[in-house]
């Protein structure tokens, strides 16, 4: 069981934007960097978005990342049939037992 | 470009040892500087579980839920990363990523293996 919660599904039309939230609490995403990660069918997770807002090079601007609170959201701009994936968040949690947590993910459809 | 390649026996019975191994190619496994080396899990169809990491001074920190049945061990000479995870049931049949945390440049998780699969079942 995750201490971040996300919704298990999102979709949207080429084009349009979209938003995946992430929610948790103050001894994870209150305190602590968020990540999110892209993974595609069949493939390993790749880095999307690290220090909540952050893109690794190579990663197109259409991606953006943001935090508030102990809530965090990945928004995808001009959708793409290829950004049909799997997206997790995930951050450390010091509350009982220190471990880093990964969201349920939520797949997303690109109509 | 530094690349990570997991590999494991694929099957294990229940109630036996897993033993993955994972090495690096492209660049060092060193036991100084900003990296952390991690063990993730998926389960067909489900989401991502930490199982653990080494860190660099050589202690190791694990998921609390396999406190007591993994560890984590590197062999720097063989640039290779291992894991051992005791007394196995179904409920450990997962794909098995080895990870490289940076944590200077990126603080995260930025370079995946691409994940042995393994089946735990009589």
């Amino acid at each position: 069981q995750s201490v971040l919660t996300q919704a298990p599904s999102a979709s949207g039309t080429p084009g349009q934007r979209v938003t995946i939230s992430c929610f948790g609490a103050r001894s994870n995403i209150g305190r602590y960097n968020v990540l999110w990660f892209q993974q595609l069918p069949g493939a390993a997770p790749k880095l999307l978005i690290y220090s909540d807002n952050q893109r690794p090079s190579g990663v197109p601007d259409r991606f953006s990342g943001s935090k508030s609170g102990s809530s965090a959201y990945l928004a995808i701009s001009d959708l793409q049939s290829g950004d049909e994936a799997d997206y997790y968040c995930a951050t450390w949690d010091d509350s009982l037992n220190d471990r880093w947590f990964f969201g349920g993910g939520t797949k997303l459809t690109v109509l | 470009q530094v690349q990570l390649q997991e590999s494991g026996p694929g099957l294990v019975r229940p109630s036996q040892t897993l033993s993955l191994t994972c090495v690096v190619s492209g660049g060092p496994l060193v036991m100084t500087g900003p990296y952390y080396w991690n063990w993730i899990r998926q389960p067909a169809g489900k989401g991502l579980e930490w199982i653990g990491r080494i860190n660099n001074d050589g202690s190791s920190k694990y998921n609390p839920s396999l406190e007591g049945r993994v560890t984590i061990s590197v062999d720097t000479s063989r640039k290779q990363l291992s894991l051992r995870l005791t007394s196995v049931t179904a409920a450990d049949t997962a794909v098995y990523y080895c990870v490289r945390y940076d944590g200077r440049s990126y603080d995260a998780f930025d370079i995946w293996g691409h994940g042995t699969t393994v089946t735990v079942s009589s």
